[in-house]
């Protein structure tokens, strides 16, 4: 059973570009989330996605924008990239339904670099 | 809104030693409380977790932690350190409810010693 993956691993973009990354939940996973890891810091809830719609959205400017489609996977798109959005992008997934404190499993990210 | 303070941003162990990471937390509900380690270039592995069972949680590799109400803590022991423990750990809360998201610390970097 294959666990959260993320795609590219690494990815260097410069500045005022646009970037997309990818992320496939595990099996059985309905909702998609992604954060933002700069480096030394804890990773930082961008948004949340189930049945293909954003649920819940953190503190991102516009320029952050995602997608779910029926599968379940999801794309994180940003846009006009700044140099301060050189970081790791986590994606996590999580069954919507059952129990409280239900665990997210998280992939290995995609580590971004704005040059 | 919730918050996590991690108390300590590094903290240095010989190895056999036992480890210590302390945790705050900040919460308007009845949190669930995590506590997650990151080894570099990996991604994120759950050690354990807290929802409304028993105040003391066993997680994987010998930690436990100990929800403490009263403090508002949730601090992250294990008796004896060994060199494979090196790396980030965060405490995170969230919502018991709902799909709420994962609120984190800014982490702990435990390096052990031989």
């Amino acid at each position: 059973d294959a666990g959260v993956t993320q795609s590219p691993t690494h990815l260097i973009k410069t500045r005022g570009q646009q970037v997309t990354l990818r992320c496939s939940p595990k099996s059985g996973h309905d909702t998609v989330s992604w954060y933002q890891q700069a480096l030394g810091q804890g990773p930082q809830f961008i948004f949340q996605y189930y049945e293909e719609e954003e649920r819940q959205r953190g503190n991102f400017p516009d320029r952050f924008s995602g997608h779910q489609f029926p599968n379940y996977s999801s794309e994180l798109n940003v846009n006009a990239l700044l140099l301060g959005d050189s970081a790791l992008y986590l994606c996590a997934s999580s069954p919507l339904t059952g129990n409280a404190g239900r665990r997210a499993f998280f992939g290995q990210g995609t580590r971004l670099t704005v040059v | 809104a919730q918050s996590v303070t991690q108390l300590d941003s590094h903290v240095s162990v010989s190895e056999g030693t036992p480890v210590l990471l302390r945790c705050n937390y900040s919460s308007s509900y009845s949190p669930s409380l995590f506590w997650y380690v990151q080894h570099p270039n990996k991604g994120l592995q759950l050690l354990l977790k807290y929802t409304s069972a028993a105040t003391l949680v066993k997680g994987i590799n010998g930690f436990e932690a100990e929800f403490k109400k009263s403090e508002t803590s949730f601090h992250l022991t294990k008796p004896s350190a060994h060199m494979s423990d090196a790396a980030e750990y965060f405490c995170v809360v969230s919502d018991r409810g709902g799909n709420t998201p994962l609120v984190f610390g800014k982490g702990t970097r435990l390096s052990v010693i031989a």
